[in-house]
Formats: C-alpha cells, structure tokens, sequence
C-alpha cells in the first residue's frame, strides 16, 4: 500500500526551527520527487520546495530559499524538511507529496496526512 | 512572482455543469506550464484530480475534465454531484517552481 506518512503536530516559538519528517512506503523512494506544500489555517495551498533523493538535486520557492532545508535518509525512505526563523506566520498543516521521478509532471498522486506547526510565543 | 489567479466561489446545481478557471499573473497557460488540478475537504490533505492539463488519475470520476480555455487553464465538471461540493485549487509549475492557485469554493445547491 502506497502511502506517506508524516511525523507529528509541533509547537515552537518565534525564532526557534521545526523539523519534519516524511516516511514513504509501498514503492520505491528513489523514484519520485518529494515535494512539501503548507496550508495556513483557513487559507490555500503554498508549494514551498521539492528534493529528488537520487542526486541531491532540489528547488526551493522565493520565499523559502534562505530558510528551508530539506534532507533524506534513503535507507529508511524517509525524506525531511527544516524550517528556521520562525515566526507566526509559519503556523500552518505542512504537507509532503510525490512526484514521478521520470516524468516530473508535478502529478501529486500521494499525499502525507500532514503536519501542524504551531508558532507561538 | 507569479500569482495564480482562480474564481474564489462559484455556485452549481446538481447534475449542472460548471467550469473552474485558473490563470497566471504572467500572462496566458502555455504548453510549459503543467497544469494540475486537486480537490480539498475540510480537514483533508488535498486529493490529485487531473494533471499534464486534461490527464486524469485512475480514481478521477469521468465528470471531471481539464483543459486550456481562453489562454486559461479550465477544470469542467459536467453532472454535478452533490460530493462535488469542496475547495478545488490548481497548480502551475514550470522551470522547476510550482504555484498554487487561491483556490475555488464550489458550492453544490
């Protein structure tokens, strides 16, 4: 069965990072993309970045790229994202999704349950 | 930054059709962009409906249609169910960046 299952709802405070993790199962991890898209509360989607775990080879959005680190552990399947200097605006359900490394047609087929950040002081 | 521009309500009658529009603040949908479309319920992570513009996934009930309309990228739904009613968001990706759309409120009544 084809899933990716996330790690748990975090609290921090402004200033502090927040790690979240990403477990694939059910297919092979180094075919696909990871991809992380958050959704504040009440509001839309925001894609923030994308990883191929095969050649290390990743993109951040605008917004994210002095902040965002994203790693892997490929023996495990699991990919993360580290998100630093937080502020209240970060408090969002942050999202991982795959993508299929060989079309990379952004297909999001499986999504990950999703992880609430809450940032307060 | 490009801001992707969709309806932020629209309203249908069941077994009505409806068309969702999405469009870059960039201009028009071309060929390089990808288009995807995916549906959201409250409290659910969000669900792949249509991707590479008009391609559907196994799970994507045949009412659902993509296509480009009008230099727009257009997610039709033709026979409208009531299960229908959600947030619908679009994608735009190229050049390895991605934008979401602010999504549409479908209301099914």
């Amino acid at each position: 069965q084809v899933q990716l299952v996330q790690s748990g709802a975090e609290v921090r405070k402004p200033g502090a990072s927040v790690k979240v993790s990403c477990k694939a199962s059910g297919f092979i991890f180094t075919d696909y993309y990871l991809h992380w898209v958050r959704q504040a509360p009440g509001q839309g989607l925001e894609w923030m970045a994308w990883i191929n775990p095969n050649t290390g080879d990743s993109r951040c959005a605008h917004q994210f790229q002095d902040r965002v680190t994203m790693t892997w552990d490929t023996s495990i399947g699991t990919a993360y994202v580290e998100l630093n200097s937080l502020t209240s605006d970060d408090t969002a359900v942050y999202y991982c999704t795959r993508d299929d490394i060989y079309t990379h047609t952004w297909e999001f087929d499986q999504w990950g349950q999703g992880t609430l950040v809450t940032v307060s002081s | 930054q490009t801001v992707v521009t969709q309806e932020p309500s629209l309203t249908v009658s069941p077994g009505g059709t409806v068309t969702l529009t999405c469009a870059p603040s960039t201009g028009v949908v071309t060929s390089r962009y990808y288009v995807d479309w995916f549906q959201q319920e409250p409290g659910q992570a969000p669900r792949a409906l249509i991707y590479n513009t008009n391609k559907k996934h196994s799970w994507t009930p045949a009412r659902f249609s993509g296509s480009l309309l009008g230099g727009k990228a257009a997610l039709t739904l033709s026979g409208v169910q009531p299960e229908d009613e959600a947030e619908y968001y679009c994608l735009l990706s190229s050049g390895g960046a991605g934008v979401f759309g602010g999504g549409t409120k479908l209301t099914v009544l």
